[in-house]
């Protein structure tokens, strides 16, 4: 079955650094690739849609300069979360569709990045 | 927008009970439904995909039923075992592949 790569699994940063997170499909093309956020005790929340070779799509309220995602293949999206707080720290999570199952919409995940910053 | 409610939000039953988890939604122009389960800490596994035109989907012990002109979705749990114990996530997908999430039914199976 298809598999998303999600590294890395748990990461600790001092206030103010930049973390990068990947996300990569290992037995498919992905041309979208989703960012969610989730909170202790919530639900799951869009950050952006990223689509390979273009610029991502940034839900309301999240913060471009602050998230910023690179899709440059078929396979890969980075999110970098710049100058992070501790407000910043959260479960992300990513998921890719797969592009040759479009007509079924199908999106699958990643295992999550804890992001933990101090 | 939608918003998807998912009842109960927490649920306790002994090993070996049938089960069901309700999930609603207001934005009945969905392409397809999905639940996932999840552990703490841990990522997403799809359980059960059902596309709009489909009344529901059986995989092993489980069974998800969808009414999307009521936006209502269930999600039936057969003999439920410890294992089974983990939160339950229903989304249903709209334009764009915009998955909605619920806020899940946290369930635990008592041996």
């Amino acid at each position: 079955g298809a598999v998303v790569s999600q590294h890395p699994s748990w990461v600790i940063c001092k206030s103010g650094t930049s973390v990068k997170i990947e996300c990569r499909s290992l037995d498919f093309q992905a041309t979208t690739m989703f960012w969610y956020r989730q909170f202790p005790k919530q639900s799951l929340m869009l950050m952006a849609t990223s689509n390979e070779g273009s610029k991502a799509t940034y839900e309301q309220g999240v913060e471009k300069d602050k998230f910023l995602i690179n899709h440059a293949s078929l396979t890969l999206s980075t999110l970098t979360v710049t100058s992070a707080h501790p407000e910043d720290s959260s479960f992300y999570i990513c998921s890719a569709r797969d592009r040759g199952s479009v007509a079924k919409n199908i999106q699958y995940f990643g295992a999550g990045t804890r992001l933990s910053v101090l | 927008k939608q918003e998807v409610t998912q009842i109960p939000a927490a649920l306790s039953v002994p090993e070996g009970e049938n089960l069901v988890l309700n999930c609603s939604f207001t934005d009945s122009a969905i392409y397809n439904l999905q639940w996932f389960r999840q552990d703490p800490g841990k990522g997403l596994t799809s359980l059960l995909l059902i596309q709009s035109s489909q009344r529901e989907q059986t995989s092993g012990r489980l069974n998800a039923s969808l009414d999307k002109s009521s936006g209502r979705s269930t999600l039936y749990i057969a003999a439920s075992q410890p294992g089974d114990s983990a939160t339950y996530l229903c989304a249903p997908q709209t334009s764009g592949s915009r998955l909605t999430f619920g806020e899940g039914t946290q369930l635990t199976v008592n041996p």
